[in-house]
């Protein structure tokens, strides 16, 4: 099993549809949930970071952590053409082994 | 501002040759990081320095050697590369190695081995 698991996609949505992006981590100890986008040719770029159950949003975008079933998801609303890109889930590990665990990214197209 | 710079954005070197790319950022920050990312994958975690000490070397082969000179800076040394390790490298730093820093990326730099 992966330590982070993200459907690769493509994931086409029409503009102005909610885009929902989902992950799946297997370490139960993680606590601390990141969000990147990354843009073809370009740097990851932080979108959200979550630590607790529950929603957290900012703008279009919302983070959704369910610790019990160790699943994160990222829900961008009113999707623009500029939302098109990969979608990074990273997940901070711990017991000694502090670093950041990358799923393999989702593309997500959003459809003009 | 959250900006991590590095040089050179592209680099073509051959496979006996040595270089150097370089990080730099004023955020304070005490960790720093390399990655490696290729076409199509998540960044690979390559080297971590918290402190200005490396703290993390991912089993990296030693053509690949890491410099953090002060605590703003970090460089990744080139020698005798092979043309597999072509992919974009990414400098990112963080406050500290604690669980639940952000880490911000730089640009990256486009490595090509021919």
């Amino acid at each position: 099993q992966k330590e982070v698991e993200q459907n690769s996609g493509p994931l086409s949505v029409p503009e102005g549809a909610i885009a929902s992006l989902n992950c799946t981590y297997s370490d139960r100890g993680s606590q601390s949930f990141f969000w990147y986008r990354q843009y073809s040719g370009k740097s990851p770029e932080l979108i959200m970071f979550i630590y607790s159950n529950g929603d957290k949003e900012d703008g279009r975008f919302t983070a959704q952590l369910n610790k019990a079933s160790q699943y994160v998801s990222l829900l961008i609303r009113d999707s623009q053409p500029s939302d098109s890109a990969t979608y990074l889930c990273a997940v901070y590990r711990n017991f000694g082994n502090e670093k950041l665990t990358f799923g393999t990214g989702t593309r997500l197209t959003i459809i003009p | 501002d959250t900006e991590v710079t590095q040089t050179p954005k592209h680099l073509v070197m051959g496979m006996t040759n040595k270089k150097s790319l370089k990080c730099e950022q004023h955020m304070g920050h005490r960790a720093m990081y390399w990655y490696k990312q290729k076409a199509k994958k998540p960044p690979e975690l390559m080297f971590v320095y918290s402190y200005e000490k490396l703290s993390i070397n991912e089993s990296v082969p030693s053509r690949f050697s890491p410099e953090c000179p002060n605590s703003s800076l970090l460089n990744l040394h080139l020698h005798a590369l092979q043309p597999e390790d072509s992919a974009l490298y990414l400098c990112a730093s963080s406050q500290d190695m604690s669980s639940g820093n952000t880490i911000y990326f730089g640009e990256g730099s486009w490595l090509t081995v021919v």
